[in-house]
C-alpha cells in the first residue's frame, strides 16, 4: 500500500524560502504512470495545485507561482521535494503531498501546516 | 487561466439526492475528477474521469460532464456524506491541473 509522508519546518519567517519534502514509502517513484504533486489549502479555503514531477525531472507549476517554486525529486532515496521562496504570510497553508496520475490525485499525504510568520 | 465554478453550499436532508455543479468553458471537453474533504483529513478522490469510481467508493456516488457543466451526484446520501467537494481537472494544454472552488455539503 503506497503511503505520503510530508515533512519540514511548521513555521517560516516572511521573505524565507519554505522546504519540505514528500517520502514515498510501498511503490517506486521510477514508475512510468505517475507525477508527484504538491497542493496547498490555506486555513478554511480551496484547494490549490502548486505543481508536478516526473521522476526524470520534468516539472509543471501553477503559473500563479512558477517564479517562486522549485521541485526536486531524488529517486535513491524515493522522496521529493518543494521550496517556496520569498514567503509572506498568503503562503501560510496545509501542504499536502500527492500521487498524480494522469492528472488525478489518488493518494495523499496527511498534510503538513506551514505558518509563515515572524 | 482556466477557472472552474462550484455553489458554495448545498443542503440536502437524508435518503435525498444531493447534486453539486462545476461549471467552466467546455468542460465537457475535459476530464473531471471529484475529491470529498473532511474537517482535518486529506481529501479522498470519490469519482474520476467523469463518471468513474475508485474502488471503495459506493455506487451512491455518480458523475456527469457535458457542454459546461460537470455534475456529481451522491444519491441516498448519508449523514457520513457531509464534507466539502472539490472537482478538479487536467488542463492538457499547458498541463496545468485546476481545482474548483469547493462546495460544502450539509446533511439538514
Amino acid at each position: 500500500q503506497l503511503q505520503m509522508q510530508e515533512s519540514g519546518p511548521g513555521l517560516v519567517k516572511p521573505s524565507e524560502t519554505l522546504s519540505l519534502t514528500c517520502a514515498v514509502s510501498g511503490a517506486s517513484m521510477t514508475n512510468n504512470h505517475y507525477f508527484w504533486a504538491w497542493i496547498r489549502q490555506p486555513p478554511g479555503k480551496g484547494l490549490e495545485w502548486i505543481g508536478s514531477i516526473f521522476y526524470s525531472g520534468t516539472t509543471y507549476y501553477n503559473p500563479s507561482l512558477k517564479s517562486r517554486v522549485t521541485m526536486s525529486v531524488d529517486t535513491s532515496k524515493n522522496q521529493f521535494s518543494l521550496k517556496l521562496d520569498s514567503v509572506t504570510a498568503a503562503d501560510t497553508a496545509v501542504y499536502y503531498c500527492a500521487r498524480d496520475r494522469s492528472g488525478r490525485y489518488t493518494y495523499w499525504g496527511q498534510g503538513t501546516l506551514v505558518a509563515v510568520s515572524s | 487561466s482556466y477557472v472552474l465554478t462550484q455553489p458554495p453550499s448545498v443542503s440536502v436532508a437524508p435518503r435525498q439526492t444531493a447534486r453539486i455543479t462545476c461549471g467552466g468553458n467546455n468542460i465537457g471537453t475535459k476530464s473531471v475528477h471529484w475529491y470529498q474533504q473532511k474537517p482535518g483529513q486529506a481529501p479522498v478522490l470519490v469519482v474520476y474521469d467523469d463518471r468513474d469510481r475508485p474502488s471503495g467508493i459506493p455506487e451512491r456516488f455518480s458523475g456527469s460532464n457535458s457542454g459546461n457543466t460537470a455534475t456529481l451526484t451522491i444519491s441516498r446520501v448519508e449523514a457520513g456524506d457531509e464534507a466539502d467537494y472539490y472537482c478538479q481537472v487536467w488542463d492538457s494544454s499547458d498541463h496545468r491541473r485546476v481545482f474548483g472552488t469547493g462546495t460544502k455539503v450539509t446533511v439538514l
